[in-house]
C-alpha cells in the first residue's frame, strides 16, 4: 500500500536561512508526487509535483524538490524563505492506477524573524 | 477565473443530525474528488467522480456518507445521523480530467456538538 512519512511535525528557521522538509514515500512503481502548502482556514495549494523525467523540479514561490528513488525521499527545499512561507506543508503520492491522493500528516513550518 | 467554490465554509449541528456539503468544481473540470481532514492530519481521500458517476468510493468511513453529483457539475457530499468524530474540515478538489493535477478549495469546517 502507498504511503507517505513526514517525519517533523514542527520545523521553526529564521527568516533568510535555508529550508528543507523532509518526506519518504512507500510505493512499488514509480509514484506521482507531490507538495502542497496549507495556510491557516485556506485550502491545499500545488507547489510543485513529479511525475517522469528530470529528478529536480521546480515550483512556485522559489521552491523545489528533489526526487531520489534508491532513498525513496522527495525533499521539498528552498534557499531563503520569507515570513509567509509559515504555513503548513503536506508531501503527497498517487499511483499511475488510480487517482486519490495519499498525504502525509504534514509539517508545519514556523519563520523567526 | 473562479477555483473550487465549497459552502459553507463553516457548519456547526448536533449529534445525531443530518448534513450536506456542496461542491462547486472549475468549470470544465470532468473530475471531482471528496477528502476529509482530521485535526493534526492530512486529507485523507473518500470519494471520487468522473463526470456524473462515482468512480472509486473506497474511502466512505461507512453507510452514513453519500455523495452525488447528478449533472457531472456541483456535488453534494451528505452525512447522515452525524457523529461528534465526524468533526472535521471537508476538502473538495477538481481537476481537468481523471491524472491532472486536482485544485482544492478551501473547505468546509463540520463540527458536531
Amino acid at each position: 500500500a502507498q504511503s507517505v512519512t513526514q517525519p517533523d511535525i514542527h520545523i521553526t528557521v529564521s527568516e533568510g536561512a535555508s529550508l528543507e522538509l523532509r518526506c519518504n514515500y512507500s510505493y512499488g512503481a514509480t509514484p506521482y508526487l507531490f507538495w502542497y502548502v496549507q495556510s491557516p482556514g485556506q485550502g491545499l495549494q500545488l507547489l510543485l509535483k513529479y511525475f517522469s523525467g528530470d529528478t529536480l523540479v521546480q515550483g512556485i514561490k522559489g521552491f523545489e524538490a528533489e526526487f531520489k528513488r534508491s532513498q525513496s525521499s522527495f525533499n521539498l527545499r528552498k534557499p531563503s524563505v520569507h515570513w509567509s512561507d509559515a504555513a503548513e506543508y503536506f508531501c503527497a503520492v498517487k499511483s499511475d492506477r488510480d487517482d486519490k491522493i495519499i498525504f502525509g500528516k504534514g509539517t508545519r513550518l514556523h519563520i523567526l524573524p | 477565473g473562479a477555483g473550487v467554490s465549497q459552502t459553507p465554509s463553516n457548519k456547526v449541528t448536533e449529534k445525531g443530525k443530518y448534513v450536506e456539503l456542496r461542491c462547486d468544481p472549475i468549470s470544465g473540470h470532468t473530475a471531482l474528488y471528496w477528502y476529509r481532514q482530521s485535526l493534526g492530519q492530512g486529507p485523507e481521500f473518500l470519494i471520487y467522480f468522473q463526470g456524473t458517476g462515482a468512480a472509486d468510493d473506497s474511502g466512505l468511513p461507512n453507510d452514513r456518507f453519500f455523495a452525488v453529483r447528478p449533472e457531472g457539475s456541483v456535488s453534494t457530499l451528505k452525512i447522515q445521523r452525524t457523529e461528534r468524530g465526524d468533526s472535521a474540515v471537508y476538502l473538495c478538489a477538481s481537476s481537468l480530467t481523471r491524472g491532472q493535477p486536482q485544485h482544492f478549495g478551501d473547505g468546509t469546517r463540520l463540527s458536531i456538538l
